[in-house]
């Protein structure tokens, strides 16, 4: 199993701004994923970091508005660029062993 | 296009009944079913996972029923208990080692004492 620890664990920021959100993995992987849990929501996936090459990002997501970095195979971050309400929401850092996917505790974000 | 459609959103049971969430899929590509538990707070936890060449696997109080001919499956906690409260969701992958997982909308349940 994979232990993962993603900070801050919550935040509450000012309209317009930045976060950048880390997450760090006790073992080496080839993908990360980074989700995005609104309240009382699913999990939607925003993108997949690979080591050493851009993320790929899914419908709806743009590398502008969430850029990631992926500098080695046990860290990523993502970053929540010009910050609204609407994306106060739980960020989710998740790594897959095998077929197992194993998620962080979450960022908790309020935007204000 | 939702692809995993999971019901009911919420559920009540009392402690020691069966609570029973389901879930239909609509893509047959995928091949690995599994169900994550979320408490307030934390990340999702897989509980179970099932592949569709069998029906049934239970794992301690937990159960998944796959029915494939119908694209669906379901999680029944036997003996449920208050711990068990927490949000539960379905999730599906076509499989390989980077897989992308598809959610289910979640389902609440709360067992009173």
């Amino acid at each position: 199993s994979a232990v993962i620890s993603q900070k801050p664990s919550r935040d509450i920021c000012q309209r317009g701004t930045s976060l950048t959100i880390q997450c760090q993995v006790d073992s080496q992987v080839t993908m990360m994923f980074w989700y995005r849990q609104q309240p009382g929501q699913s999990l939607t996936l925003i993108a997949t970091a690979n080591q050493g090459s851009e993320a790929t990002y899914e419908s709806g997501f743009v590398i502008d508005k969430f850029p990631i970095s992926r500098p080695n195979l046990t860290f990523s971050t993502l970053t929540v660029s010009n910050m609204s309400p609407e994306d106060s929401s739980i960020y989710l850092c998740s790594v897959q062993d095998n077929t197992e996917a194993f998620f962080g505790q979450g960022t908790r974000l309020t935007v204000v | 296009q939702q692809q995993v459609k999971q019901s009911p959103q919420s559920l009540i049971v009392q402690k020691g009944g069966i609570p029973i969430i389901n879930c239909a899929y609509e893509n047959t590509a995928f091949d690995y079913f599994p169900w994550y538990q979320q408490f307030p707070g934390k990340g999702p936890a897989l509980l179970i996972a099932i592949r569709p060449d069998v029906s049934e696997k239970k794992e301690g109080r937990f159960t998944i029923s796959f029915n494939k001919s119908a694209k669906q499956f379901s999680l029944h906690i036997m003996d449920s208990q208050p711990g068990d409260s927490a949000t539960y969701f379905c999730a599906a992958n076509s499989g390989g080692s980077n897989y992308k997982l598809t959610f289910g909308k979640g389902t609440l349940l709360t067992v009173n004492p």
